[in-house]
């Protein structure tokens, strides 16, 4: 079975620039969460979205944003870029609902560097 | 707020060692504790997670405890060997039940 798949896997950008990554979770798994992790730090939880429903919200600015489509993929977009988006945001997937005890499965991350 | 800390931040070992990673956390309300391999530039791969009723969890030569009481948690590598080499991050998953929150992470060398 496939894990989960991010695309692209790097991607540079200008400052001001939008980009829009993708996600696409496990065969079955109805929960995407969205992490940004900055060289050197743990990932950050920016959003999890289960039945195409936002269930938590981390704390970004407005700039970003995500949806969930009805096959369970996802997009996250990033507005206006700055340069401190830099940085490795990563995809993972779960069953979701009621399973919280499912581990997170991620994806090999999309590399945004913003000049 | 929950917050993880893992100590240390960075360790070289001999291979063949043993060793102990840390990790502690600052709020008891969590449904699991779960730990991931990082290799550089690349995603997490899940190693081991511990629900908060359970105390350990066993995976070939890893040993992951749950102390939810007092906040901690270990990760012990048996034997180790240079492609145990990467970035071992813990994470707790809050009660609210959408947020896992992340350590800064330990960077581990084993020296051939």
């Amino acid at each position: 079975d496939a894990g989960v798949t991010q695309s692209p896997t790097h991607l540079i950008k200008t400052r001001g620039q939008q980009v829009t990554l993708r996600c696409s979770p496990i065969s079955g798994h109805k929960s995407v969460s969205w992490y940004q992790q900055v060289l050197g730090q743990g990932p950050q939880f920016i959003f999890q979205y289960y039945e195409k429903e936002e269930r938590g919200r981390g704390n970004f600015p407005d700039r970003f944003s995500a949806r969930q489509f009805p096959n369970y993929s996802s997009e996250l977009n990033v507005n206006a870029l700055l340069l401190g988006d830099s940085a490795l945001y990563l995809c993972a997937s779960s069953p979701g609902g009621s399973n919280y005890n499912s581990p997170l499965h991620f994806g090999n991350g999309t590399r945004l560097t913003v000049t | 707020k929950q917050e993880v800390t893992q100590i240390p931040a960075a360790l070289s070992v001999p291979e063949g060692e043993n060793l102990v990673l840390n990790c502690s956390f600052t709020d008891s309300a969590i449904y699991n504790l779960q730990w991931f391999r990082q290799d550089p530039g690349k995603g997490l791969t899940s190693l081991l997670l511990i629900q908060s009723s359970q105390r350990e969890q066993t995976s070939g030569r890893l040993n992951a405890s749950l102390d939810k009481s007092s906040g901690r948690s270990t990760l012990y590598i048996a034997a180790s060997q240079p492609g145990d080499s990467a970035t071992y991050l813990c994470a707790v998953r809050d009660t609210g039940g959408f947020k896992t929150i992340f350590g800064a992470g330990t960077r581990l060398f084993v020296k051939a």
